[in-house]
């Protein structure tokens, strides 16, 4: 079993959908969760960052974490051809010195 | 700007031929990290390195090489490739050792015929 499993896609909505996109862990020591927007051609770029279990909201953007679960959400309200892109899952173990585990992505396509 | 800057951005080279690929960056971060990305497995750390002359082997260190010299500086050395490296190849930083922001370049993809 991977560490860190996440649906590939690809993920294809309209303009102005509700999106949601998942991943499932395995290591309950995983503490730091984060969410990489990855366009393409691109390198992977930061979009939300949390710590242990809860909600946090920056725009449209609100990342979910479920510890008891083991299960990470990005939500994307009104979603917009421009976040057409793959979608990373990451986590690592506050006592590690790195090792932070990816997911392999999903991928958005929004249609206008 | 902040940046990571890798080069080259794309090569195709031959079973056996020696090639560097180099990684900077401008934020003086300590930690620096090499990651392969193939579709399916997503990305797989090779190297990394917590600061100039330590560096250390990630979860797939099989043929590559790296050096820290500098601080800035982290490159990625495949001294026999073979196709089974064929890759996209980013390296990455950050401030601090164990959490923040990891910065990626953008990107080298390498193939090996």
């Amino acid at each position: 079993q991977k560490e860190v499993e996440q649906d590939p896609g690809p993920l294809s909505v309209p303009e102005g959908a509700i999106v949601s996109l998942n991943c499932t862990y395995s290591n309950s020591a995983f503490q730091y969760f984060m969410w990489y927007r990855q366009y393409s051609r691109k390198g992977p770029e930061l979009l939300m960052y949390t710590y242990s279990s809860g909600n946090k909201e920056d725009g449209r953007f609100t990342a979910q974490v479920d510890k008891s679960s083991k299960y990470i959400s990005l939500f994307i309200r009104d979603s917009q051809p421009s976040d057409s892109a793959t979608y990373l899952c990451a986590m690592n173990r506050k006592t590690s010195y790195d090792k932070v585990i990816f997911g392999p992505g999903t991928s958005l396509s929004v249609i206008p | 700007e902040a940046q990571v800057t890798q080069n080259p951005r794309y090569l195709i080279t031959v079973t056996g031929k020696k090639l560097t690929v180099t990684c900077s960056q401008n934020m003086n971060h300590e930690y620096m990290s090499w990651y392969r990305q193939d579709p399916g497995l997503g990305l797989r750390q090779i190297y990394y390195s917590m600061n100039v002359e330590v560096t250390d082997k990630g979860d797939v260190p099989e043929g590559y090489k790296v050096s820290r010299k500098e601080k800035r500086n982290f490159p990625l050395i495949l001294e026999s490739p073979s196709p089974n490296q064929t890759s996209l190849y980013f390296c990455a930083s950050r401030d601090s050792y164990d959490t923040g922001e990891l910065f990626f370049g953008e990107g080298s993809r390498l193939t090996v015929l």
